[in-house]
């Protein structure tokens, strides 16, 4: 299958500071990019649906000042957590899928956020 | 709204054993099931879709809309299936997002 690489796979900052978490499609053009997020032992939640060259649709709850998500190219999206806080520590997926709705979506191999 | 829901949160089955997770959803339209395996240390990867009709790794699921389920089954468990393994719907609208289910882990012993 198409390989989809998330960086980093952990980091650790300090309250207050910003994070940018990068998702990159190796071999396929992504035109769309999910964020999840996941809690110990629970299942991924989405936060927010990104279409290559638009702004993203965040899911209810999720608040788009505070994850910032830019997918300016085709085999690239970022995820930035600004003014993080201990609460927003946790285990953040993406995925992408090429341009037909139907195909499979990949997905990377996640960062350990941890806020101090 | 679009619900998954996996009631185990853990199966412990004996290697050789018949393997059942179960997997029900909550949909207005037509939805789209798959079924996703986490190995240890590994990503999330697609283990099969119901639309494929296929068996993966020797595991099968079937659509039942009247049950609204899709559970997943294996007539014999092998070791190497112990995973994680989360059910997943698809909807039938443009935003074509997935929901998952909350997941089961799977623990296949000698």
């Amino acid at each position: 299958g198409a390989v989809v690489s998330q960086h980093p796979s952990w980091v650790i900052c300090k309250s207050g500071t910003s994070v940018k978490i990068e998702c990159r499609s190796l071999d396929f053009q992504a035109t769309t990019m999910f964020w999840y997020r996941q809690f110990p032992k629970q299942s991924l939640m989405l936060m927010a649906t990104s279409n290559e060259g638009s702004k993203a649709t965040y899911e209810q709850g999720v608040e788009k000042d505070k994850f910032l998500i830019n997918h300016a190219s085709l085999t690239l999206s970022t995820l930035t957590v600004t003014s993080a806080h201990p609460e927003d520590s946790s285990f953040y997926i993406c995925s992408a899928r090429g341009p037909d709705r139907w195909t499979e979506a990949f997905f990377g191999q996640g960062t350990r956020l941890t806020v101090v | 709204a679009q619900r998954v829901t996996q009631p185990e949160k853990l199966l412990s089955v004996f290697k050789g054993a018949p393997v059942e997770l179960k997997c029900n959803y909550s949909y207005s339209g037509s939805p789209e099931l798959f079924w996703y395996v986490q190995y240890s240390r590994q990503r999330l990867q697609l283990l099969l879709r119901h639309i494929s009709r296929e068996s993966i790794k020797g595991f099968t699921a079937d659509l039942n809309k009247g049950e609204t389920s899709f559970h997943l089954k294996k007539p014999f468990a092998q070791e190497e299936d112990s995973a994680m393994y989360y059910c997943a719907l698809r909807g039938s609208g443009t935003a074509s997002k997935l929901t998952f289910g909350t997941g089961t882990r799977l623990q296949v012993t000698l």
